[in-house]
Parts: structure tokens; sequence; C-alpha cells
């Protein structure tokens, strides 16, 4: 079955590196996703990763993928004001009738001045 | 390109009263999806549709219904709200590629009380 879990809240200063953690429990799931829900508004996508791979970059973020624990994070650098928001960690399938994710329960991440 | 858009934004029922949430997206997407969000859940899928005319059941569709007569737009239905529907309920959509990443594109989302 398809169950991801994430930690509910993260605080953090500004300026400092975030961390969000992610764990899901289908092997076969292909890729796996991170969206950003700003208050009052609807989910972005804001980064993916192959199931084939183990480390992703892309300017302030980095995915990391641990395939043997199932566990996904990702790490926010130089964590910013305008950061703050709820993270949704997700998986998909490829053979997935209508390319269906699971997501997570989402981390709220408050940023501190 | 107005991307999904939801309507209406917020509404308030009373419990048995009926209403219908409408999604619209303009990047001509054969999938769209509703889901509800609930505070700690997650997005949980209601129902979805891989293309006009047709849908299919997500996680959690008792008490709602969905229409996809036209391929731009995406309807659920509530035929007599409960308190237990009170949510925030978003509509998404996706390109029909298989195989490769997909990316959901979401709507500002619906608040909905039932009283």
């Amino acid at each position: 079955g398809e169950d991801v879990e994430q930690s509910l809240f993260l605080s953090v200063r500004e300026g400092d590196s975030s961390v969000i953690n992610c764990t899901y429990t289908d092997s076969s799931s292909t890729y796996l996703y991170w969206y950003k829900q700003e208050p009052g508004a609807g989910l972005q996508l804001l980064t993916y990763i192959f199931s084939n791979m183990d480390m992703k970059q892309d300017q302030r973020l980095t995915v990391l993928l641990n395939k043997k624990d199932k566990h996904l994070s990702l790490r926010i650098a130089d964590t910013q004001t305008g950061d703050s928001a709820i993270y949704f960690c997700a998986e998909s399938m490829i053979k997935a009738a209508g390319n269906k994710l699971t997501f997570g329960g989402g981390t709220r991440v408050l940023v501190k001045p | 390109n107005a991307g999904v858009t939801q309507t209406p934004k917020f509404r308030v029922l009373k419990t048995g009263q009926s209403m219908t949430l409408l999604c619209a997206q303009d990047m001509n997407h054969e999938y769209m999806y509703w889901y509800r969000q609930d505070p700690g859940m997650g997005l949980r899928l209601i129902h979805y549709s891989v293309g006009e005319g047709t849908t299919a059941k997500g996680e959690v569709p008792d008490g709602y219904n969905v229409s996809r007569l036209k391929k731009q737009n995406f309807l659920l239905g509530l035929e007599s709200a409960a308190p237990s529907q009170t949510s925030v309920y978003f509509c998404a959509s996706s390109s029909e590629l298989a195989g490769v990443y997909n990316e959901q594109f979401f709507g500002p989302g619906t608040r909905l009380t039932v009283l």
C-alpha cells in the first residue's frame, strides 16, 4: 500500500539551512516530489527526483533519496522568510492510472528573523 | 493563461444542502483531480478523470460525485452536505504523458464550511 509520512512542524532561523524529511512505503514509487503551499494558495511543484537517483540539486534546494530506507529529504540552504510555507512530499508510480500522486501530511515551516 | 481556476472561493452550507464546485483549466490537460485538504492529513484524492467523459474514484469518494462533460471542466458535487465535508477543496490538472514526471497544477482552492 501507499503511505507517505512527514513531521508536522519545523522552526528555523533566517539564514540557516532547513531540512524537511519524508518517509514512504511503496517500493515501486518512481517519482518523488516536493510541493510548496503558501498561505491561502494552492500547491506548486518545487522539485522532483526520479527513483534511480540519490541526489538532485537545484539552486538552494537539495533533494536526497535513500531508497533502502525509503527516506526522502529536502534541504533549503540560506532559508528566507519567503520560505515560510507548508511543504508536501508526494510519490507517484509510472503505471498508476491517471498519474495519481499520494501526498504526505505536510510540514509547516516557520522562518524566524 | 489563467491556469487552473476554481469557483466559488468560499461557501457556507447547511447540513443537507447541495452544491457544485467548478474547476476549469486552460492548459489542454487530459487529467484532472479533486482533492480535499484537512489539517495534518495532507491532500486526499476524492475523484479524478483521465479524459473527457471519464471519471474514477479516489481515496475518499463517498458523499461526492463528479462529471467531466468538457475537457476543460471538472465538476465536484455534494448532494447532501455533512459537517464532515467541511474542508478546503483543491482541483488540479496534469498532462497525460506517461513515463515522465507528473507535475500537477493546482487551483487556489475552495473553502467550504458545512454547519
